[in-house]
């Protein structure tokens, strides 16, 4: 059972414009959120995290927002870049979820158009 | 530099064959992690490793076999009784058994034959 959803497989966003990535999890024991971007044949590469205890955190064009209510989690990005065209890893963990292990949602793949 | 190295980053197989993907990390990291990802799937958990000498079952750990003799090193072994082998595999290590990001190496994509 997925326990970490990313129901966009993709979405296309004009240069200069806002990329709004979302994230849908299950588990309320998640109390850290992370995203990744991933380039094809490339390991994911860390972006930015967010402990429960923040409902935002901000770095540099990267903004995650998480709803602790609506379980929900949001990756912005402004304004988007071509280079920022990858796909993106939602994931999420947290003590009592066994294996300190990092669940990940299926990615989105976000292209950003020149 | 820092960092976790995979080999080979391609790997051709025949069925029935066994073949060994190496994962070695030079962070002093204590655990350490393969995933596999398919194509529009997540990364899901092989097997993990939190300690030297040390390791347990991911979600999906039947036909995969691991060993951690050294905290740098961390490889993996696909076996002829993986079903469906054809990936990609990513190694990733974590600086203690905290929350706290991973960091992944390159991938090594295994195809079989």
């Amino acid at each position: 059972d997925q326990q970490v959803k990313q129901n966009s497989p993709s979405l296309s966003v004009q240069e200069g414009r806002i990329s709004i990535l979302n994230c849908d999890y299950t588990n309320s024991m998640f109390d850290y959120f992370l995203w990744y971007k991933k380039y094809p044949a490339e390991g994911p590469t860390f972006l930015i995290s967010i402990s429960s205890i923040k409902d935002k955190n901000e770095d540099g064009r990267f903004t995650v927002f998480l709803n602790k209510s609506a379980k929900h989690l949001s990756l912005h990005i402004v304004p988007s870049q071509p280079g920022d065209s990858a796909v993106y890893f939602c994931a999420a963990s947290g003590v009592g979820t066994g294996a300190n292990n990092l669940f990940f949602g299926t990615g989105t793949r976000l292209t950003v158009i020149p | 530099d820092g960092g976790i190295t995979q080999s080979p980053k391609y790997l051709f197989r025949k069925e029935g064959q066994n073949v060994t993907l190496s994962c070695e990390q030079n962070l002093n990291h204590d655990a350490m992690y393969w995933y596999r990802q398919d194509p529009g799937q997540g990364l899901r958990l092989i097997y993990y490793s939190q300690i030297v000498n040390d390791f347990q079952k991911g979600d999906i750990a039947e036909g995969y076999s691991v060993s951690r003799e050294k905290k740098e090193s961390f490889p993996l072994t696909v076996t002829s009784a993986q079903k469906n082998p054809t990936a990609f595999y990513l190694c990733a290590s974590k600086i203690n058994r905290g929350t706290g990001e991973l960091f992944f190496g390159e991938g090594s994509r295994l195809t079989v034959l």
